[in-house]
């Protein structure tokens, strides 16, 4: 079955350090990919997707990702958090003959000490 | 622009009741869907609606049912609620199902 891997489950971070999350799925299809925010106590809310075209895709927030089709990943990177972007991060997995089913990753909390 | 709107936020059931939890989206999407939520699993697919009339089962449909009552609406219906269905229940909407997905605020559901 389709699946999707986030490495980290909880990261914790000073202000102005840079981030990456891992992402990586197990289905070789076509498939558009997100990365979604949920601050405490809010709903999820869309950072950025990637569906075709230029691998390395910018976001809402100074958020960017780079889909390496041959690794299977979709890496989430910010050059320098802020205590603001203490958050729980997902990615998301929909492929093309899934018949629109979003896979969620199971998240990775972000701490950022100010 | 109220986006995708959850009712109850919050609600307390006893075992072996049941429940409805509304959803309306004002976005004209063609495609809803319902999550839950816990703890270190991520959001986990419970039904989806890829347009008006049409319903599907996602990853963990036992215990649930849904009724795409028109474009703008989606319920889910827990039957005979269950201690394993307290969870953090999110409803969803997209244009279609390929396009990103606008979340409502969720439903916090215990079940006694």
């Amino acid at each position: 079955a389709q699946s999707v891997s986030q490495h980290n489950h909880h990261v914790i971070l000073s202000e102005a350090a840079s981030l990456e999350l891992g992402c990586n799925y197990s289905y070789g299809g076509t498939v558009n990919l997100f990365w979604y925010v949920q601050y405490p106590g809010q709903h999820l809310q869309l950072l950025l997707k990637y569906f075709s075209g230029d691998p390395l895709v910018k976001g809402i927030k100074g958020f960017e990702a780079e889909f390496i089709k041959s690794k299977f990943s979709f890496n989430l990177r910010k050059p320098s958090v802020q205590w603001s972007d203490t958050a729980e991060y997902f990615c998301a997995v929909n492929a093309g003959n899934q018949g629109g089913k979003l896979i969620f990753g199971q998240g990775t909390e972000l701490s950022v000490k100010p | 622009n109220a986006g995708v709107t959850q009712t109850p936020k919050f609600q307390v059931l006893k075992t072996g009741q049941s429940m409805t939890l509304q959803c309306a989206q004002d976005m004209n999407h063609n495609s809803m869907y319902w999550y839950r939520q816990d703890p270190g699993m991520g959001l986990r697919l419970i039904y989806y609606s890829a347009s008006e009339g049409t319903t599907d089962k996602g990853e963990v449909p036992n215990g649930y049912n849904v009724s795409r009552l028109n474009k703008r609406e989606f319920s889910l219906r827990l039957e005979s609620a269950a201690p394993s269905q307290t969870s953090v229940y999110f409803c969803a909407s997209s244009e279609i199902t390929s396009q990103p997905q606008h979340f409502g605020d969720g439903t916090r559901l215990s079940i006694l």
